[in-house]
């Protein structure tokens, strides 16, 4: 089963602080693709970070990092110096390209508000 | 480079209607995605086209649920008759392929069934 799990609902930081929001993962295939997409109020999924299951290094975008622990098959987003306008919700997703569904799985994601 | 398009931005009808979603994705973009998106949870696939062939509808509702994608490039999805179960925002996705990392996102049309 491919399967996304973010455990946390809501979660609030301060501004300028830092924040990770947690994801894992449910396979036994190799190949695989995990994204992180933000989900502001307007609706619109905008892409924020990319981590392919072969990739040694974890993927970092600006102020945004992925923390990739392939062995707990977790991939947490990390997002350093957190601002008003990164309040939203936030959603992982997954991606088998070779042996399962080839469009995005997401999990139900994370409402993230930060605080002045 | 223009983005995903889709209309109308809203729509609000009451069960047993017909109701039809559009979407223009990203020129030379072979892949097109429907995701439902219910409140209060993340996206979920209705249908993936390559060209203007379908690659998955395993979880489209076919009894009610259609989409076509001619000439492989607009795509149409039709809801008849609507369910107050299908209240959700319906989001088009589009891909330079089936294998590649980013799917970029048009902004939803948001269905009210009453």
């Amino acid at each position: 089963a491919q399967k996304i799990t973010q455990t946390q609902p809501g979660m609030f930081v301060q501004e300028k602080e830092a924040v990770t929001l947690d994801c894992t993962y449910d396979t036994s295939d190799q190949s695989y693709g995990l994204f992180w997409y933000k989900q502001p109020s307007s609706g619109e999924m905008i892409f924020l970070i990319y981590q392919g299951s072969y990739d040694e290094q974890n993927a970092t975008e600006g102020r945004y990092s992925l923390n990739f622990q392939k062995a707990r098959k977790s991939a947490n987003l990390v997002i350093s110096a957190s601002q008003l306008g990164d309040s939203a919700m936030y959603f992982c997703a997954s991606l088998y390209p070779y042996t399962g569904r080839r469009a995005l799985t997401f999990g139900s994601g994370t409402r993230l508000q930060v605080q002045p | 480079e223009a983005g995903v398009a889709q209309s109308p931005r809203y729509k609000i009808i009451e069960k047993r209607q017909s109701v039809a979603f559009w979407c223009n994705p990203i020129s030379g973009h072979a892949t097109l995605y429907w995701y439902q998106q219910i409140l209060g949870q993340g996206p979920k696939l209705l249908i993936q086209f390559q060209n203007n062939g379908v690659v998955d509808d395993s979880q489209l509702p076919k009894d009610r649920f259609s989409a076509e994608r001619l000439k492989g490039v607009d795509s149409t999805l039709k809801i008849q008759p609507a369910k107050l179960e299908d209240s959700a925002v319906y989001l088009c996705a589009s891909s330079l392929g089936d294998r590649v990392n980013e799917q970029f996102f048009g902004p939803g049309t948001r269905l009210t069934v009453l």
